[in-house]
């Protein structure tokens, strides 16, 4: 039972440059999310999603873009790289359920040079 | 805006030790959470506490949720190596809306 995959693990991007972060869940869980996190301040909510077809956004949206066309998948977008989105990223996954707990993938490494 | 507060930020204690992390807002939160992360890793749940004032006890580590529901502690009585790592508090309004605390990093020396 994988969980929650994230890949790349490691990226380093230039400065204008795109890519897509994905993110795939094995567990059958609605609700997905995206957080990014930074020395000193802990993790901050960029998209989530409900359900397929349906987004929104967190605290820190601008510069990235999210969809939700099937229940596994929930791929998150950087249109056009900034040296301000170098950061660690990560998808969690959520059943349900009322005060339920996240369930974390092992993060993604983004250098925006 | 961070809601949640922790602090200390940053914590170096010898093996054997206790130590109490701290978890404050000034919001009102339906649940707190408290995960522990280690380096490469996501977040990983450790206890997830609902009630005023419940308090739960996980081997060493005791969580204790505020009577208001505002804030919250970790006490870790005679901590080990193997506590090392990044302690983070989230508050859960309901459903899908968590908020995290800024981190807690403790290191324990042998």
């Amino acid at each position: 039972n994988a969980g929650v995959t994230q890949t790349p693990k490691f990226q380093v991007l230039k400065t204008g440059q795109s890519m897509t972060l994905q993110c795939a869940q094995d567990m059958n869980h609605e609700y997905m999310s995206w957080y990014r996190q930074d020395p000193g301040m802990g993790l901050r909510l960029i998209h989530y999603s409900v359900g397929a077809g349906i987004t929104d956004q967190g605290e820190v949206p601008n510069g990235y873009n999210v969809s939700r066309s099937t229940t596994e998948d929930f791929p998150l977008r950087l249109l056009s790289a900034a040296p301000s989105q170098t950061s660690v990223y990560f998808c969690a996954t959520q059943p349900d359920r009322r005060d339920s707990p996240l369930h974390f993938g092992n993060g993604t490494r983004l250098t925006v040079t | 805006t961070q809601l949640l507060e922790q602090s200390p930020q940053f914590l170096s204690i010898q093996e054997g030790e206790n130590l109490t992390v701290y978890c404050n807002s000034s919001s009102v939160f339906s649940s707190l959470q408290w995960y522990r992360q280690e380096p490469g890793e996501g977040p990983v749940l450790l206890v997830t506490v609902v009630t005023g004032g419940e308090v739960k006890k996980l081997k060493r580590l005791t969580f204790q949720f505020g009577d208001a529901r505002k804030d919250s502690s970790l006490h870790i009585t005679a901590a080990q190596p193997g506590d090392t790592g990044l302690y983070l508090c989230a508050g859960g309004r309901g459903y899908q809306k968590v908020t995290f605390g800024t981190g807690t990093k403790l290191q324990v020396i042998p």
